[in-house]
């Protein structure tokens, strides 16, 4: 089976609103986690990865959230924006430096009602 | 600088016919990378290129054939395309972090 995965194929957000993300993984081993964005028509985006070893990691608007007693990712966007509307895909790295095979998750697609 | 560009934009084939995407970067990237993409699923890894003059497979290889020409480009080749090769395509690129990649805007390709 896929070793990342998600909890919901779909999210509806009102605008101002934050948004939480989800997405479980089966790799214990995997060393980091990464977010995409993929807007319509366009490739994926980097946004935030976070490493095993941390629970937390900010960026701008994001926070990535990992919980490995559960196995599960999270990114949480504040004041989501019409711009935030966009597939998200959760990806892992299985070892990290020297690795250069990601494992993506199938996505989840944000719609930001304005 | 254009960052990551791929040619053709669309494609569609007939089953048995034969054709290269062309991916070209100009951001200075050792590494290099295919995938594709079917509706509703994640990226699927097909072939990638760690340096010049190196190619490995990743996930979904089979069917498909690849040429790193120079640092620059990276090729992806059908030989005698499928149906099942209905996708899109997409060629990516790394630089310093393994996790960071720059993708490029993608190759619809149609094989009937």
């Amino acid at each position: 089976g896929e070793s990342v995965g998600l909890h919901l194929p779909t999210l509806s957000v009102q605008e101002g609103d934050n948004s939480i993300i989800n997405c479980a993984y089966s790799n214990s081993a995997s060393d980091y986690f990464i977010w995409y964005k993929q807007e319509s028509g366009k490739g994926p985006q980097f946004i935030i990865d976070i490493r095993s070893n941390m629970d937390k990691r900010q960026g701008q608007r994001v926070t990535v959230l990992l919980n490995k007693t559960v196995k599960h990712l999270s990114l949480q966007i504040a004041a989501t924006q019409p711009g935030d509307s966009a597939v998200y895909f959760c990806a892992e790295n299985p070892s990290g430096a020297g690795s250069y095979q990601l494992t993506f998750g199938k996505g989840t697609k944000l719609s930001v009602i304005p | 600088n254009a960052g990551v560009t791929q040619t053709p934009k669309f494609q569609v084939l007939k089953t048995g016919q034969s054709m290269t995407l062309q991916c070209a970067q100009d951001m200075n990237h050792n590494s290099m990378y295919w995938y594709r993409q079917d509706p509703g699923m994640g990226l699927r890894l097909i072939y990638y290129s760690a340096s010049e003059g190196t190619t490995d497979k990743g996930e979904v290889p089979n069917g498909y054939n690849v040429s790193r020409l120079n640092k620059r480009e990276f090729s992806l080749r059908l030989e005698s395309a499928a149906p099942s090769q209905t996708s899109v395509y997409f060629c990516a690129t790394g630089g310093i972090s393994y996790n960071e990649q720059f993708f490029g805007p993608g190759t619809r390709l149609t094989v009937l």
